[in-house]
Formats: structure tokens, C-alpha cells, sequence
């Protein structure tokens, strides 16, 4: 298995407060994402990073900020979280990068975060 | 926009069936084709990747097909176990998506002894 872990794994909180789910890999690899999965929508893209201090948005980004100041590490921040924002939420990791023709995404075990 | 569809959303098979699964996708500029399986509560492992390319790709039981003109992918699966059971998810980077995965909502399989 690629290591990747995320932290924490499972998150409570209130509406308004900040929350901050972190994603570190071991593999070195140089793309990183994060992804919301949800009953009826499935995995959509969040926001994504092709290197250090490199990132761009997803198709979901609204609500959400990310960095990375590492290679090993992605960071994805809920600046006010809201009820909408209750999800699961997965990083993952590739070598080559989005369009790769042999590029696959090997994926971190996910955090469940739920805003009340 | 692209889309990526999986029909059925959930199949149950009693143990030693083959079985298929679909996907289908909405535009043929595609630079692969991914399978993945997530079990309960976990992320995604990847299964088998095509490339567009090529036409089907194999490991162990499982078998991935790729017609691009006709916009559909399937994994095959033979002599099922209770162990397959497990939700399936295809996913393909579209050309002018910039290469993001989209993913199909998932199959979800039920291997019955």
C-alpha cells in the first residue's frame, strides 16, 4: 500500500469553526488531492497541488483553502465550516501528474468530518 | 460536460457467479480508464488502469475492457467470492477536464456464500 495517512480520522465540530485535515505521504510523489465523497454525488475534486507551494482548484473548491510547504504534506482548511461541508473527505497521491496516460491515484484511508 | 455513469448501483451474485460490470462515459477523449474498489469505510485501491490506447487490461480474476467509440468500459469478474464484495468505482481523465479524474458513483457488490 502507498503511504499515505490522514489526520485526524474522524473529526466533530460546530458551524463557523475552522478546521484543518491534514495529508502526509511517504512516496514522494510530486501531485496531491483532495476529494469530498458523498451519498448521491460520489468522489468530486476539491482542490489539488502539482508540487510544493504549487495548487489549483477542483471542481468543488468553494469553502475550502489548501497548502503545501512540503512534499510529503497537503494541508485542506474549512475557514468556517458549514453543515454542506459534512463529508468524507480522501487524499491521494500520483506520480506523473493529472494527465498521465498510466497514472493512477493511490488513495489515503479518509478523514469523516461531520459539522453540526 | 463529461460525465461517467455506473449502472447498476447495486448487483448481488451468489458465490461462484461471473459477473459484469458497466461504466460509461460521455466523451471518447479519454486518457484512460480506472477501475478502483473501496470496501466500507475505506478509500479507494486501484484495480486496473487502461490506457486509451489499448483495449482491455487483466489481474487474476479480474478483466477491464475499453471501447472508447462506443463510450463504455466493463470489469469482468470470475468465479466471484464473498471477499469481492466491495463497492466499484470507474473513473477516466477527460482531455479537456485537464486530466481530473471524474469518477462514476459506484457499483455496489454483494458476494452471497
Amino acid at each position: 500500500d502507498a503511504g499515505i495517512t490522514q489526520s485526524p480520522r474522524h473529526k466533530v465540530t460546530e458551524t463557523g469553526t475552522p478546521v484543518t485535515l491534514r495529508c502526509h505521504q511517504t512516496e514522494n510523489h510530486r501531485y496531491m488531492y483532495w476529494y469530498r465523497q458523498d451519498p448521491g454525488h460520489g468522489l468530486r475534486l476539491i482542490h489539488y497541488s502539482y508540487g510544493v507551494k504549487d495548487t489549483d482548484k477542483g471542481e468543488v473548491s468553494d469553502g475550502y483553502s489548501v497548502s503545501r510547504s512540503k512534499t510529503e504534506d497537503f494541508l485542506l482548511t474549512l475557514e468556517s465550516a458549514t453543515s454542506s461541508q459534512t463529508s468524507v473527505y480522501f487524499c491521494a497521491i500520483s506520480e506523473s501528474g493529472l494527465a498521465g496516460a498510466d497514472d493512477t491515484q493511490y488513495f489515503g484511508p479518509g478523514t469523516r468530518l461531520t459539522v453540526l | 460536460k463529461q460525465e461517467v455513469t455506473q449502472i447498476p448501483a447495486a448487483l448481488s451474485v451468489p458465490e461462484g457467479e461471473n459477473l459484469v460490470l458497466n461504466c460509461s462515459f460521455t466523451d471518447s477523449a479519454i486518457y484512460n480508464l480506472q477501475w478502483f474498489r473501496q470496501d466500507p469505510g475505506k478509500g479507494l485501491t486501484s484495480l486496473l488502469l487502461i490506457q486509451s490506447s489499448q483495449r482491455e487490461q487483466t489481474s487474476g480474476r479480474l478483466n477491464a475492457s475499453l471501447d472508447k467509440s462506443s463510450g463504455r468500459s466493463t470489469l469482468y469478474i470470475a468465479a466471484s467470492q464473498p471477499g469481492d464484495s466491495a463497492t466499484y468505482l470507474c473513473a477516466a481523465p477527460f482531455y479537456n477536464q485537464g486530466g481530473k479524474l471524474i469518477f462514476g458513483q459506484g457499483t455496489e457488490l454483494s458476494v452471497k456464500p
